[in-house]
């Protein structure tokens, strides 16, 4: 079966810091790519996305992330995180198997910034 | 505004009661979607409806029921058949084709004592 996994659950870092988060997927053929963040009390909402062309693709409030095919990876980054990154942040997968093509969560990697 | 709206934020329900969870939206989206949240496992897929009147299971679609009486709603009823229904519930839209960005509703959180 079709699975998303992100590397890490918790992470904790000091703002400044460089921030990465892993997401890798399980699926070999066409897939389209998603960054969703759920800030505390907040809707979820869409971070960055990829569907096709250049593999590194930015994002709102100077994310990026960088689809690796080879290695069915789709990771995030910043340079430098403020402590309202403080949120949960969840890859997402739409891989084209024919028929209805359905999105796909990782579990989710819940993010604090410290002053 | 455009957006999707549900209701009620929390939900509390004595267990073996069905209770319906309402999300609308105003994005005049063909698509709609209910996701069940639960720390540590992400967002997993309930049930989807592609247009007016039609609705597929999910991946979890066992003890919930939905409808899809109208483009701008897709109540879902969580029965008393659903061994673990306290969750925290999200309902989405899209343009429909599955292949594009989700629009989230707030979320209902339910607890069933």
């Amino acid at each position: 079966a079709q699975s998303v996994s992100q590397h890490n659950h918790h992470v904790i870092l000091s703002e400044a810091a460089s921030l990465e988060l892993g997401c890798n997927y399980s699926y070999g053929g066409t897939v389209n790519l998603f960054w969703y963040v759920q800030y505390p009390g907040q809707h979820l909402q869409l971070l960055l996305k990829y569907f096709s062309g250049d593999p590194l693709v930015k994002g709102i409030k100077g994310f990026e992330a960088e689809f690796i095919k080879s290695k069915f990876s789709f990771n995030l980054r910043k340079p430098s995180v403020q402590w309202s990154d403080t949120a949960e942040y969840f890859c997402a997968v739409i891989p084209f198997s024919g028929g209805y093509n359905k999105l796909i969560f990782g579990a989710g990697t819940r993010l604090a910034v410290h002053p | 505004d455009g957006g999707i709206t549900q209701s009620p934020k929390y939900l509390f329900r004595k267990e073996g009661q069905n209770v319906t969870l309402s999300c609308e939206q105003n994005l005049n989206h063909d698509a709609m979607y209910w996701y069940r949240q639960d720390p540590g496992q992400g967002l997993r897929l309930i049930y989807y409806s592609q247009i007016v009147n039609d609705f597929q299971k999910g991946d979890i679609a066992e003890g919930y029921s939905v409808s899809r009486e109208k483009k701008e709603s897709f109540p879902l009823t969580v029965t008393s058949a659903q061994k673990n229904p306290t969750a925290f519930y999200l309902c989405a839209s899209n343009e429909g084709g599955a292949s594009g960005e989700q629009f989230f509703g707030p979320g209902t959180r339910l607890t069933v004592l």
